[in-house]
């Protein structure tokens, strides 16, 4: 069983459609995340939700939205994709306290054309 | 604010010999550190943690990692790399009373035949 599951794995798409990546834990954590990790491998932190609440919002622009239907799902919509927000996009999940690490999923590679 | 600092986003290191990471962290408080290893297009795994006791972590895959406080570092090793060790390995912080995990630039390591 996978432990935190994204869907798509690929995702190419034009500039100025939305798109929407799904995310997916089976670990009963109450926090998820989504990073985004740039063509140079630099991991950035976009969100965190614990327990279906937004705790961080780390400057992101309003056309990424993130819902958090349950505890165990955090997906992520883009409105009017563009070129600049091709990257790999990691969601992830840990438990609430500061001594455990997050787990990821295998990413999701956007491609805007 | 904290934040981790990596040496080197490229080292190459020839089979069999020591590997060396460097990874140097600023935080206010006491801090817990990670080390993540990505091979290419998979997701992020967890190598090794420090949250608090022994400050010489040891790891998955042979890797180790030695706090020192008074050198504010986390420096990744391994004895002896093999072919297998070639990925991106990040090293990671995370504060008390936060809820995101801050990432370094991370350095691909190398290993040369």
């Amino acid at each position: 069983d996978t432990a935190v599951s994204q869907t798509p794995k690929y995702l190419v798409t034009q500039m100025g459609n939305d798109k929407s990546i799904k995310c997916e834990q089976n670990l009963g954590h109450d926090t998820m995340y989504w990073y985004k990790q740039d063509s140079k491998k630099f991991l950035k932190i976009m969100f965190s939700y614990n327990n279906k609440e937004l705790i961080i919002n780390e400057t992101v622009p309003n056309r990424f939205s993130p819902k958090s239907p349950d505890k165990a799902h955090l997906n992520l919509h883009i409105n009017s994709l563009e070129l600049g927000d091709s990257a790999v996009y990691f969601c992830a999940s840990s438990l609430p306290t500061e001594n455990t690490e997050a787990f990821f999923g295998q990413g999701t590679r956007l491609t805007v054309v | 604010a904290q934040s981790v600092t990596q040496l080197g986003s490229h080292v190459s290191v020839s089979e069999g010999a020591l590997v060396l990471l460097r990874c140097n962290y600023s935080s206010s408080v006491p801090p817990y550190l990670f080390w993540y290893v990505q091979y290419p297009n998979q997701g992020l795994q967890l190598l090794l943690k420090y949250t608090t006791g022994a400050t010489l972590v040891k790891g998955i895959n042979g890797f180790e990692a030695e706090f020192k406080k008074s050198e504010t570092s986390f420096h990744l090793t391994k004895p002896s790399a093999h072919m297998s060790d070639a990925a991106e390995y990040f090293c990671a912080v995370r504060v008390a009373r936060d809820d995101k995990i801050i990432f370094g630039k991370g350095t691909r390591l190398h290993i040369l035949p």
